[in-house]
């Protein structure tokens, strides 16, 4: 079955860096779109950017220009995602996401809390 | 870009009652582009609806969507207690840009 697997619960210190990955087992890596997710405490779920794993490509929401990179290993069938500069407003639960063929975001990866403090 | 609105912000029902939640679109919203999501504290987000009307994989048929235009409405035609949870409406833009509604919280008494 479908499985998108995260790396563990990170606590870094304002301005530092962190990277985070997303495993895929269950079909073929480089047939559906990764994208990237996060909740913050008290708020809702946030857009953060796409990666096409086939070529690569990337596509970032707005105000996450210039902070956050994603790239992706084909041989391992992983997805990854760094944050630099980080702040305290970058405290959130981060999910990875499928998106399925209609398109939505078929399947979720179990999240990865990310503690920005120092 | 497009930004969804949702109504109420919290919903208090019974079990066994109706459930109708609301997204309001800034600007059309083509019926292909539009999905629901589950999402239960401590959980991932679950994709209940896509398409606006279509159900995802083992959602029971007690949920359904329908609307067009800029108005969209999830139905849950007898609530349980296992459907607390938080909704959101997502629009899939074009580039793309995806956006989520805030967020609407079911609450069963």
């Amino acid at each position: 079955q479908v499985q998108l697997v995260q790396s563990g619960a990170e606590v870094r210190k304002p301005g530092a860096s962190v990277n985070l990955s997303c495993k895929a087992s269950g079909y073929n890596f480089t047939d559906y779109y990764i994208h990237w997710v996060r909740q913050a405490p008290g708020h809702g779920l946030e857009w953060m950017g796409i990666i096409y794993p086939s070529g690569g490509i990337t596509n970032y929401a707005q105000q996450f220009h210039g902070r956050v990179t994603m790239t992706r290993d084909t041989s391992t069938g992983t997805a990854y995602m760094e944050v630099s500069s980080l702040r305290s407003e970058d405290t959130a639960i981060y999910y990875c996401a499928r998106e399925g063929e209609d398109p939505s975001f078929d399947s979720w990866g179990q999240g990865t809390l990310l503690t920005v403090s120092s | 870009e497009i930004v969804l609105t949702q109504s109420p912000g919290t919903l208090s029902l019974s079990p066994g009652e109706r459930a109708t939640l609301s997204c309001r679109a800034t600007q059309t919203v083509p019926t292909s582009l539009l999905a629901w999501y589950q999402h239960k504290p401590g959980q991932s987000p679950r994709l209940l609806i896509y398409e606006t009307s279509s159900r995802a994989t083992g959602i029971p048929d007690r949920f359904s969507g329908r609307g067009s235009g800029t108005d969209f409405t999830l139905f849950i035609s007898r609530v349980e207690p296992e459907d607390s949870a938080v909704y959101y409406c997502q629009h899939y833009g074009t580039s793309p840009s995806i956006t989520f509604g805030q967020g609407t919280r079911l609450e069963i008494k």
